[in-house]
């Protein structure tokens, strides 16, 4: 059962370009919705979060928009770098007793071309 | 500041012989859990733990222990390696998700393959 939907699985964008990816969520208990980024040999790394209350998040080149309607949220990144290349992975989370579960989307395998 | 630290980086299994993953992270951090990473998969959780002697199971547990004697160690262990084991193995550890920002740190992995 996978409650986080990510699409797509893979993503070519020419420097400069916009990478769009997206996700779909299932649970409406879901609370906070965190992007990673992963580059290749090494573990993720928190990248930028939202909060259901608000529809949009940026922190630089990075963007979230959120849709709780819709259940779905994505990432934006601006101007695309090669250096931006990775994988991404979003997920969505909820507070379980004392401890917040991640669960995380299938990933998406960024090339920004030079 | 080391973070979460792993070891070994990489391993090679027969099946049916077991192995310990080591996870170690120096940021009093209450929280640790184990993940498996399969291509197409996404992150799929293993064990977690809220603090020292608490552990309990995540999405995929079956062929994996755990213990946690001390707030700084989380090892994972496999009791009869499988060639479904075969993955790469990240640990994780957080503050309470109280508050937010919400932040995993994640260790650089280990790779296991079982033959």
């Amino acid at each position: 059962q996978q409650q986080v939907k990510q699409s797509p699985q893979s993503l070519i964008v020419q420097k400069g370009g916009i990478s769009i990816i997206n996700c779909a969520y299932e649970n409406t208990a879901f609370d906070y919705f965190p992007w990673y980024q992963q580059f290749p040999g090494k573990g993720p790394a928190l990248l930028i979060a939202i909060r259901p209350d608000v529809s949009e998040k940026k922190e630089g080149r990075f963007t979230i928009s959120f849709n709780k309607s819709a259940k779905q949220f994505s990432l934006h990144i601006m101007d695309s770098q090669p250096g931006d290349s990775a994988t991404y992975f979003c997920a969505a989370s909820l507070l379980e007793g004392s401890a917040r579960q991640l669960t995380f989307g299938s990933g998406t395998q960024l090339t920004v071309l030079p | 500041n080391a973070g979460v630290t792993q070891t070994p980086k990489f391993q090679v299994l027969k099946t049916g012989q077991s192995m310990t993953l080591q996870c170690a992270q120096d940021m009093n951090h209450e929280y640790m859990s184990w993940y498996r990473q399969d291509p197409g998969m996404g992150l799929r959780l293993i064990h977690y733990s809220v603090g020292a002697g608490i552990t309990d199971q995540g999405e995929v547990p079956n062929g994996y222990n755990v213990s946690r004697s001390t707030t700084e160690d989380f090892p994972l262990r496999l009791l009869s390696a499988a060639p479904s084991q075969t993955s790469v193995y990240f640990c994780a550890s957080s503050y309470s998700g109280r508050g937010y920002p919400y932040e995993q740190y994640f260790g650089p992995g280990t790779r296991l393959t079982v033959t």
